[in-house]
Order: structure tokens, then sequence, then C-alpha cells
């Protein structure tokens, strides 16, 4: 079974710059989640889709953030403009539907905001 | 509001000795989702096991065993005869019961085992 995918592994950006990170979830997983994950620090949970609608964007700095997931599979998290203070490893995760499944996490993007 | 503090940040021994990391957690939800998870290099989160508030049994599997007492918040993780392969940062994570793959992290123990 294939994992989660994400797209770049790797980003440079300067401040004020625009970026957009690309997730694929685990083929039949409704639910899909967005972490972002400072060096130093545990995951911290940005927002969460269930299909295509938001359960969860409590999070999200939505001036700068923002998030998509179009037709309940893939999703696009973007940034604009970026700050210094958004350089972190962006984690998707997805799970089944329910209560009892853990998520599955991809091997995240690592942005660099100079 | 729900907090998972780790207060081991790092910790190293030395091959085939025992290491147990710590994890203390906090939520007024009487039912939730206790995980531990391992992050190598590569930067993927690797799922080790989860635990739900209602089973208290302790947990073993192979060099890995879980501890969990609900009396103390606690839910800690012993790696027995570690292996220099164990070199990782662990994470402990805490979840509501309705949506298990929406945790809460501790920020993480690093461990380093060296050969």
């Amino acid at each position: 079974e294939a994992g989660v995918a994400q797209s770049p592994r790797y980003k440079i950006i300067e401040k004020r710059q625009s970026v957009a990170f690309w997730c694929n979830p685990i083929s039949g997983h409704a639910t899909l989640y967005w972490y972002q994950q400072i060096l130093g620090q545990g995951p911290k949970l940005l927002i969460q889709f269930q299909n295509n609608g938001v359960v969860d964007d409590s999070q999200l700095p939505k001036d700068r953030f923002s998030a998509e997931r179009l037709k309940g599979v893939d999703s696009t998290l973007k940034i604009q403009p970026a700050k210094l203070e958004d350089s972190a490893v962006y984690l998707c995760a997805s799970s089944v539907t329910g209560v009892r499944t853990e998520a599955f996490f991809g091997q995240g993007t690592r942005l660099t905001v100079v | 509001a729900q907090k998972v503090t780790q207060a081991q940040t790092e910790i190293s021994v030395v091959e085939k000795e025992d290491v147990t990391l710590d994890c203390v957690y906090e939520t007024r939800d009487t039912t939730y989702y206790l995980f531990w998870y391992k992050q190598p290099p590569s930067g993927e989160l690797v799922f080790l096991i989860r635990r739900n508030s209602f089973d208290e049994q302790n947990e073993i599997s192979g060099r890995y065993s879980w501890n969990f007492q609900k009396s103390t918040s606690s839910f800690n993780f012993t790696i027995t005869a570690s292996q220099v392969v164990d070199s990782a940062v662990y994470f402990c994570a805490l979840s509501e019961a309705q949506h298990a793959g929406k945790s809460t992290f501790g920020d993480g123990t690093t461990l380093t085992v060296k050969p």
C-alpha cells in the first residue's frame, strides 16, 4: 500500500514570497491533516479535512495560510506571504474515517524562509 | 485543553542498555487515545502504538514495552537492549476519542544509542 506522498521535499524561499505544498493521502482515507513542525518541537495541527470539508482550522493562521482539498483527495497548503517564522517541516497525514484509527504521516516538506 | 509533556529532551545510552522515555499528559476528556511515534532522520513519523484510555494493560512488542498509568497520567515507553537503529526522536501524542488522528504532540525525546 502506497503511503502519504508529499512534494516538494525541500523548499527555500525569501520572506514575503509565496509557496505551496502538495499532499496525496493514502487511497481511501477520507480524513487529511496538515501539521507544522518547527525545529525542536512536536508537530502542531494546522487544519483537518473530512473529505473536501474543513473540520478544524482553528490553529491555521488564516491571514497568510490557506488550504484546500478539492474533490476530497489531494490537498494543497499555501503560505502567502511567507515569514521567517514559517520555517518548519510541514507534515501531511491521513486516516480512515472512524474513532479507532491513527494517522499515517508523509515525509514532510522542509521549508526554509530566508 | 490537551497537553503532553516529555521532560527528557535528549537521552544518550550505550547499545544494549535499557532506556525509558517518559510521557505525562493532561486532558479533561474521559475517553482519549495515547500514541507513540518514532521520527528517524528521514523525517517521517512512524506509528508505534495506540492505547485507549479504557485499556490500562501494559503492552510488549519485541524489545518495546509501554506502561500506561491513568492514575498518574503517564504513558511511558521502554526499549530493552537498545540498538543503534533505535536512534531517533520519539514523540508521545494525545488525541480526542472522536478523531484519533487529530493529535496533540509532546516536544519529543531525542534518543541516541551509541555502539
